[in-house]
């Protein structure tokens, strides 16, 4: 069966340091991924999705890069983070012609 | 372009209780429509989809929703909630024909608050 993994759960971090969070997928072999962020009182917002390895699509203007060096893990950057940063950040996946995508257990940053 | 509203941000209701969770979109295409439902903490569980066929569509824990095309609308309703439904509800849309058909565009989310 196919599993999403997403780490770290949580992480504070000060204004200006770099970020990395890692997804990675299990189980299924060329997945459309998916990085979303919930911030607080408010709904989830896609961030990037790709379609394939080195292929990433950014569907708002950010502080933000994403990349996908390999075919099941995606990762989401930053250079230099702001407060503004600060959110629950979802990694998702779906099979290329499925309609459902399946989501991680999200990571918690908190940008201070 | 797709948006999606959620009308309730909260929803207090007794245990044993009926509940609807309010629904509406905008799209001038076809959409596909999700019910995600998320607890504390954790990522999002896909509670239902309607992509086509019968408007009535049934999901996992007792919940099934609505789709009515003409108000645009996708209620969920479960006849009776139990204190394990305290969570926050995502009513979610994606554009069948764009080829990322799970590509979702989330509404604001409604936190049903169920109690003794």
């Amino acid at each position: 069966s196919q599993t999403i993994h997403q780490w770290p759960a949580t992480l504070v971090q000060p204004v200006g340091s770099p970020l990395s969070l890692e997804c990675t997928v299990e189980g299924t072999s060329n997945p459309n991924l998916y990085w979303y962020r919930q911030a607080a009182g408010r709904g989830l917002q896609l961030l990037f999705y790709s379609v394939g390895i080195g292929q990433i699509s950014s569907e708002v203007p950010q502080n933000l890069s994403a990349s996908r060096p390999q075919d099941r893990q995606f990762i989401l950057s930053s250079k230099k983070l702001l407060l503004s940063d600060s959110g629950f950040y979802l990694c998702a996946w779906s099979m290329r012609m499925n309609t459902e995508a399946f989501f991680g257990q999200g990571t918690r940053l908190t940008v201070v | 372009a797709q948006s999606v509203t959620q009308l309730d941000s909260q929803v207090p209701v007794f245990e044993e209780a009926p509940v609807e969770l309010r629904c509406n979109y905008s799209s001038s295409v076809s959409v596909y429509l999700f019910w995600y439902v998320q607890y504390p903490n954790q990522g999002l569980q896909l509670l239902l989809k309607y992509l086509s066929g019968s408007t009535l569509v049934k999901g996992i824990n007792g919940f099934e929703a609505e789709f009515n095309k003409s108000q645009t609308s996708f209620h969920l309703r479960k006849p009776s909630v139990h204190i394990s439904d305290t969570a926050e509800y995502f009513c979610a849309v994606s554009d069948p024909s764009i080829g990322t058909a799970s590509k979702l565009t989330f509404g604001t989310g409604t936190r049903l608050q169920v109690t003794l």
